[in-house]
C-alpha cells in the first residue's frame, strides 16, 4: 500500500520570500511517480509538478522546484518569491507503476498563507 | 476551454435518494478517474478507467456506489440510497498515458461536484 504524509497542516510566509512544503511518502514499488497540486479556495485542483523515481535530477517548473531524497522518501515542494496568488491547499501525491499504475494517493495537505 | 467538466456542481438530497453525477473528460484523455475529498483532506481514490474499461474499485466504493463510462468517453457515477455521510466534493479527473505501468500521469482535474446529504 502507498502511502503519503504532510505534517504540516498550516504554513505562513512572508510575501517574496522562500517557503518548502514537506512531504514523505511509504511505497514498496520500485517505480513511481511524485505529483504536488494546488488547490485554490475555488476548489479546483492544478497541477504544478512531477518528480518520477528513477529521474536523476530534481524537477523544476518555474518558481516550483521539487527536493527529491530518494533515500529518506521524501519529495519537498519548495516556492521560490512567494506570490499572494500562492495562498491555498498544497497536496503531494504518488503514483505507483506497474500493475499498480493508475491508482493515485493524496496527503492531507498544507494550507499555505502569503502574508504581504 | 476543452477541460475537464463536471456536471452538476452541487448537488442537494435527502437521505434514502439516488443521485448522478457526470463528468466528461479531456477528449483525447484514455484514463478517467473518480475521487472524493472531505473538508481537510485530500482526494481518496475511488475507481478509475481505462477507455471503458473499469480497472479498479476502492475498498471505500460501497456497493451503493456505480461507475460507469460507456464508449470510454463521458462517465456518471451513481450513489443509491444517499447516507449522510456521503456528503463530499466528488472529483473526476483524466489522464493520456501511452504505457500500461507508466508512472508518469498527470491528471487534470475537474471543478467536481459538492453533494450535500440532508
Amino acid at each position: 500500500a502507498q502511502k503519503i504524509t504532510q505534517t504540516q497542516p498550516g504554513m505562513f510566509v512572508q510575501e517574496k520570500e522562500a517557503v518548502t512544503l514537506d512531504c514523505t511518502y511509504d511505497t514498496s514499488d520500485p517505480s513511481y511517480g511524485l505529483f504536488w497540486y494546488k488547490q485554490p479556495s475555488s476548489g479546483e485542483m492544478i497541477f504544478l509538478i512531477y518528480q518520477g523515481s528513477y529521474d536523476q535530477q530534481n524537477a523544476t517548473e518555474g518558481r516550483y522546484s521539487l527536493n527529491f531524497q530518494k533515500a529518506r522518501k521524501s519529495a519537498n515542494l519548495v516556492i521560490s518569491a512567494s506570490q499572494l496568488g500562492d495562498s491555498a491547499m498544497y497536496f503531494c501525491a504518488m503514483t505507483p507503476g506497474g500493475t499498480n499504475a493508475g491508482k493515485s494517493t493524496f496527503g492531507d495537505g498544507t494550507t499555505l498563507t502569503v502574508k504581504p | 476551454d476543452t477541460g475537464v467538466s463536471q456536471d452538476p456542481r452541487h448537488k442537494i438530497t435527502k437521505r434514502g435518494q439516488n443521485v448522478t453525477f457526470r463528468c466528461d473528460p479531456i477528449s483525447e484523455h484514455n484514463r478517467l478517474y473518480w475521487y472524493r475529498q472531505t473538508l481537510g483532506q485530500g482526494p481518496e481514490f475511488l475507481t478509475y478507467f481505462q477507455n471503458e474499461a473499469q480497472l479498479e474499485k476502492s475498498r471505500l466504493l460501497s456497493d451503493r456506489f456505480s461507475a460507469e463510462r460507456p464508449k470510454g468517453s463521458f462517465s456518471t457515477l451513481e450513489i443509491q440510497r444517499t447516507e449522510q455521510g456521503d456528503s463530499a466534493m466528488y472529483l473526476c479527473a483524466s489522464s493520456l498515458v501511452y504505457l500500461e505501468g507508466a508512472v508518469y500521469n498527470e491528471q487534470f482535474f475537474g471543478p467536481g461536484t459538492r453533494l450535500t446529504v440532508l
